[in-house]
């Protein structure tokens, strides 16, 4: 299995909700990846697990907050967001730092997100 | 810092002709460089990659040679087909970016049948 799931594919919330990105890999893959991608932009990263643990928070702001449950999950909490939140929100995982910095990032399909 | 230039597009062309997208990097070290795509609608899927120097990456027709005399990886294609239509992004990782790849603005590939 060398696929990355995530759920739901498309997600229309407003600014006052809660709600949550959820994101599968099976690969046995110990870093994990939360990219935020704007149309015709290239993917921003936003937070990396490496071993479970948080290992980089660029800076987002904290109504985003991620979650990594088990090695296989990963989500991503979303409160009190603003319009200039929506954007395509993609997952991917890869092996984790003892691999090397050889190996490439498998990326789920992304979750569409408009916040109105 | 390290850093990526993809040459902008939209690229346009027409079936079966050859296809270059040119790719240039800074980084210290010795960055492995990829390529990836994204068809529309979809997340980004390794295309291919080259892990040192001289190393050549090929995947569906696909090339890239990685020169670290001129710091490049140019992506090309000896013929595109209109499936190829999609956006193209040419990343690096190293050492000392740790996790982080760096990923290029990306090109936009249309392919007229």
């Amino acid at each position: 299995d060398t696929e990355v799931t995530q759920t739901p594919k498309h997600l229309v919330m407003g600014m006052t909700n809660k709600k949550s990105l959820k994101c599968e890999q099976h690969m046995g893959h110990r870093a994990m990846y939360w990219y935020k991608q704007k149309a015709k932009k290239p993917p921003e990263l936003m937070f990396v697990y490496s071993y479970e643990k948080l290992s980089i928070n660029e800076s987002v702001p904290s109504r985003f907050s991620p979650e990594c449950p088990n090695s296989s999950l990963l989500n991503l909490h979303l409160h009190a967001l603003q319009p200039e939140d929506s954007a395509l929100y993609l997952c991917a995982s890869s092996q984790g730092r003892l691999a090397g910095n050889y190996n490439e990032q498998f990326f789920g399909p992304g979750t569409r997100l408009t916040v109105l | 810092g390290d850093s990526v230039t993809q040459m902008e597009g939209p690229v346009t062309l027409s079936e079966e002709a050859f296809l270059t997208i040119n790719c240039t990097y800074t980084a210290t070290g010795y960055p492995s460089l990829f390529w990836y795509v994204q068809y529309p609608g979809e997340g980004l899927q390794l295309l291919l990659k080259a892990t040192k120097a001289d190393d050549k990456g090929s995947n569906k027709g696909f090339e890239a040679t990685y020169r670290k005399e001129t710091t490049s990886f140019h992506l090309e294609k000896g013929s595109v087909q209109v499936s190829d239509s999609a956006v193209y992004f040419c990343a690096l990782k190293s050492w000392t970016g740790g996790f982080k790849t760096i990923f290029g603005a990306g090109t936009r590939l249309f392919v007229k049948a």
